[in-house]
């Protein structure tokens, strides 16, 4: 069965230094999501993305953050310049279609520590 | 806005004792619900969707407009069902829709 891929798994950077997560989609879906989940907290949303264009975001998703699907298959989430709250679990998620048809298939993550 | 609400972080039964898992909604327009499930080191996954009407895994969820819940239940719960338990919400219109979830809750059935 298709999945939703994440790499890296884990990814420790200095404060202020740019990381790139990255996330291959399922292969027919046309939506794709990125959330986080700080250590205790609940899963937030940051952005969807659809016809190469951001579809939603919400606070979070500020300057820092930026979302680009640079060839076929990948999905990329860049945090520009991090800080040290931008330590979360980062989850990526695809669907097939939106609305009634859109069952988000999440990957495994990417746990992010900024020291 | 839209608000998921989990009132149990934590949640123990014994195995082949009935389960409900709670989850209460606060959204102007007309949601969609589901639940997803995240067994230990595995990632995310659907378990029901409202509109789907289906039982998984023994599980059922009805949505009740009136009470703004969409409660989880399970009549008879296994070993196999502890996991930690998220109730989500997206708007029912639109395209891109993103998920509001709620804290989660982290069910333990015991031997």
């Amino acid at each position: 069965e298709p999945e939703v891929t994440q790499t890296p798994s884990h990814q420790v950077t200095q404060m202020g230094q740019e990381v790139i997560l990255r996330c291959v989609p399922i292969s027919n879906h046309l939506y794709f999501y990125w959330y986080r989940q700080i250590l205790g907290q609940k899963v937030e949303f940051l952005v969807s993305f659809y016809n190469n264009e951001i579809s939603e975001k919400s606070e979070i998703f500020d300057d820092q953050f930026s979302v680009e699907r640079p060839d076929g298959s990948n999905f990329t989430l860049k945090i520009r310049s991090t800080k040290l709250e931008d330590s979360a679990m980062y989850f990526c998620a695809s669907s097939e279609g939106g609305g009634r048809q859109g069952t988000q298939y999440f990957g495994p993550g990417t746990r992010l520590l900024v020291l | 806005a839209q608000r998921v609400t989990q009132p149990e972080k934590l949640l123990s039964v014994f195995k082949g004792a009935p389960v409900e898992l709670k989850c209460n909604y606060s959204y102007s327009g007309s949601p969609e619900l589901f639940w997803y499930v995240q067994y230990s080191r595995q990632r995310l996954q659907l378990l029901l969707r409202h509109i789907s009407r289906e039982s998984i895994k023994g599980f059922t969820a009805d949505l009740n407009k009136g009470e703004t819940s969409f409660h989880l239940k399970k009549p008879f719960a296994q070993e196999e069902d502890s996991a930690m338990y998220y109730c989500a919400l997206s708007p029912f219109s639109g395209s891109a829709r993103h998920l509001t979830f709620g804290s989660g809750t982290q069910l333990t059935v015991l031997p």
